[in-house]
């Protein structure tokens, strides 16, 4: 089965830097790579996402890309903001399947 | 914003008793998931359903049982709960054709 390494699994930056977080994955058949955020206490919330036939998408102060050749994908975040510390998973679904695979998560920490 | 409900949000029980964790989601999604998840860490999947009357064991391991009575309604059940069952359980629901997995905001179990 799918397999998704996701480093590194805590990064401290300080406020207005950038963070960048990095998944490998293992199936060439992965089509479909969302983010997730997860406040404490909270369930995981979906960032942003990208499909198979994009190499970089970006929604404001967040971007992903990814390398499909080197079967890696990475989420960045510029201008950090305290309220960007979370953890943040990275996922991968391969086909139709009805199953995301996840990462082991990276804590974020944003630092005055 | 997901329209998906876990109860209870917290549940602190004695070895031996049954539990229930109740999810319920209003946007008729056909596909439900249960995920467990110790604090800070990775998800695992526990259990899936395509639709009504369908459900799948995950990747993990798990004692609990499922079912799907309704679209919107996706229980999941422990006959007998033991301290090892101590976690955070996640439920989550994505459309039939939908990329995007939505999660509740969690039901935190501790068995005693």
């Amino acid at each position: 089965g799918e397999n998704v390494e996701q480093h590194p699994s805590t990064l401290s930056v300080q406020e207005g830097d950038s963070a960048v977080i990095k998944c490998t994955y293992s199936d060439s058949a992965s089509n479909y790579f969302p983010w997730y955020k997860q406040e404490l206490g909270k369930g995981p919330q979906l960032i942003i996402d990208i499909r198979s036939n994009v190499g970089e998408k970006k929604d404001q102060r967040i971007a992903v890309t990814l390398n499909k050749t080197a079967k890696h994908f990475s989420l960045h975040i510029t201008e950090t903001q305290p309220e960007d510390s979370a953890v943040y998973f990275c996922a991968s679904r391969t086909g139709t399947a009805s199953k995301l695979t996840f990462g082991t998560g990276t804590r974020l920490q944003v630092t005055l | 914003e997901a329209d998906i409900y876990q109860t209870p949000r917290y549940l602190v029980i004695g070895t031996g008793k049954k539990i229930t964790l109740e999810c319920s989601q209003t946007m008729g999604h056909d596909k439900m998931y249960w995920y467990q998840q110790d604090p800070g860490m990775e998800l695992h999947l526990i259990h899936y359903s395509y639709g009504v009357n369908s459900t799948e064991k995950g990747d993990l391991s798990s004692e609990s049982t499922v079912s799907r009575i309704r679209t919107e309604h996706f229980p999941l059940t422990l006959e007998s709960a033991r301290p090892s069952h101590t976690s955070q359980y996640l439920c989550a629901s994505r459309e039939l054709a939908g990329n995007t997995i939505y999660f509740g905001e969690g039901s935190w179990l501790t068995v005693v």
